[in-house]
């Protein structure tokens, strides 16, 4: 079974200043897929960025980018240059190779980004 | 852009009523879902449909019921609504492969 593993609760960051939301996963299956999703206080679930298992590259989209390391079962967010409009809920999510697209969510890191 | 749209953003009910919550989809996507968020525990599975009438259990359908009529729209019931099911509740949908899901507003539903 997969299982996603968030361990920071909360986080401040100063804002202009990097941060990284660690995430590591668990899983026997060879090909999946890694996810971030964003959710501000008013509650819509806003997908970040994706990492495939066999990509090589790590991805990045914009002011994101995704610290894939498979050997460490690790995908952490970077965030760069943060803004206040960054302060939400991220959550790390996994999908394995089932028809079914369904995902395992970790539970969640709230960042507060700080003027 | 996908649109993912949940009936009610808040709703109230009591204990022990028959509860309905309507999810709509506009991008005919196969897989349609639904959470529940709770502080702490993340997102978790309750229902998840893959077709027309075709539905299966997430980690927690206790409690729940699906339908799932028509493509577009993914309805979850609370049979017999009891406190413990007062949470956010969140609907999503999907094609297949490694596409992310799409989520809806969510719904934060009390139970009194």
């Amino acid at each position: 079974a997969q299982k996603i593993t968030q361990t920071q609760p909360g986080m401040f960051v100063q804002e202009k200043e990097a941060v990284t939301l660690d995430c590591t996963y668990d899983t026997s299956d060879q090909s999946y897929g890694l996810f971030w999703y964003k959710q501000p206080s008013s509650g819509e679930m806003i997908f970040l960025i994706y990492q495939g298992s066999y990509d090589e590259q790590n991805a990045t989209e914009g002011r994101y980018s995704l610290n894939f390391q498979k050997a460490r079962k690790s995908a952490n967010l970077v965030i760069s240059a943060s803004q206040l409009g960054d302060s939400a809920m991220y959550f790390c999510a996994m999908k394995g190779p089932d028809n079914f697209n369904k995902f395992y969510f970790g539970s969640g890191t709230k960042l507060n980004v700080k003027p | 852009d996908v649109k993912v749209t949940q009936s009610s953003r808040y709703l109230v009910k009591r204990t022990g009523e028959k509860v309905f919550l309507e999810c709509v989809q506009d991008m005919d996507h196969e897989n349609m879902f639904w959470y529940r968020q709770d502080p702490g525990l993340g997102l978790r599975l309750i229902y998840f449909s893959y077709d027309v009438k075709m539905k299966e259990k997430g980690d927690i359908p206790e409690g729940y019921s699906v339908s799932r009529e028509k493509k577009e729209r993914f309805s979850l019931i609370l049979e017999s609504a009891s406190t413990n099911q007062t949470s956010m509740y969140l609907c999503a949908s999907s094609t297949g492969g490694y596409q992310p899901q799409h989520f809806g507003d969510g719904t934060r539903l009390s139970i009194l």
